[in-house]
């Protein structure tokens, strides 16, 4: 599985883009980028899915380029309800049955 | 998106007795269900991938005694933690992968477990 990097966290303030990258060298050939949410005491929401150039649904972009080393998710016009750690995980869904491992994620922080 | 439910969402019990925690995938069939544990501050870690109808398979340093896993239909999959203590006290967390194009998983809400 590859392993990811993320920033530890990031501050932002209501209303701006906040572009959050995602390193994961090791990726292979079918590996899937997927981005998950999470709020305190609940379970990952997901975001978004993709596995190369660029996606976007109503919430949120992913932007892979054309090695796939790296990934960004572009959130738009953030709010203080958008305060939440951030996952980044790589994982081949045929091969391995769906794991998913876990990294540290990014915790963001939106201020008003 | 496809929608996945725990239940309960909290539960206290006396160190030494069993918990049983369920995992149902409500508008989708999931032959693979994980189970994840996540501790306060720390990410999520995966314990164990459930299949249907077959032995579940842990994740290296999960007593597999302790912490059993039964996935006997395509939309649900229990973790039963035996002889609970307090160092197990933690948010147990279950995904379902749905198939397609690239497999999504979707997460549960959590199951909050006190051993005291």
């Amino acid at each position: 599985l590859a392993k990811t990097t993320q920033p530890i966290s990031m501050d932002s303030y209501e209303g701006q883009e906040v572009n959050i990258t995602c390193s994961h060298n090791n990726i292979a050939t079918n590996d899937y980028i997927t981005w998950y949410q999470q709020f305190p005491s609940q379970g990952p929401r997901f975001i978004i899915q993709g596995y190369k150039t660029k996606v976007t649904n109503e919430v949120a972009s992913l932007f892979i380029p054309a090695d796939r080393k790296s990934s960004t998710l572009s959130l738009p016009r953030v709010s203080l309800s958008d305060t939440a750690v951030y996952y980044c995980l790589v994982g081949d869904y045929y091969n391995q049955g769906g794991k998913l491992i876990f990294g540290q994620g990014t915790e963001l922080s939106v201020k008003p | 998106g496809a929608v996945v439910s725990q239940h309960p969402s909290r539960v206290i019990c006396k160190s030494g007795t069993s918990v049983k925690i369920e995992c149902r995938s409500l508008d989708f069939q999931a032959t693979t269900m994980f189970w994840y544990r996540q501790f306060p501050k720390q990410s999520l870690m995966l314990m164990a991938t459930s299949n249907e109808g077959s032995k579940a398979t842990y994740e290296q340093g999960v007593e597999k005694d302790k912490f059993l896993i039964n996935h006997a239909s395509l939309t649900l999959s229990t973790l039963t933690v035996t002889s609970a203590h307090p160092e197990d006290s933690s948010f147990y967390i279950c995904s379902a992968a749905t198939s397609g194009d690239g497999e999504t998983q979707y997460f549960g809400p959590g199951t909050r477990l006190l051993v005291l």
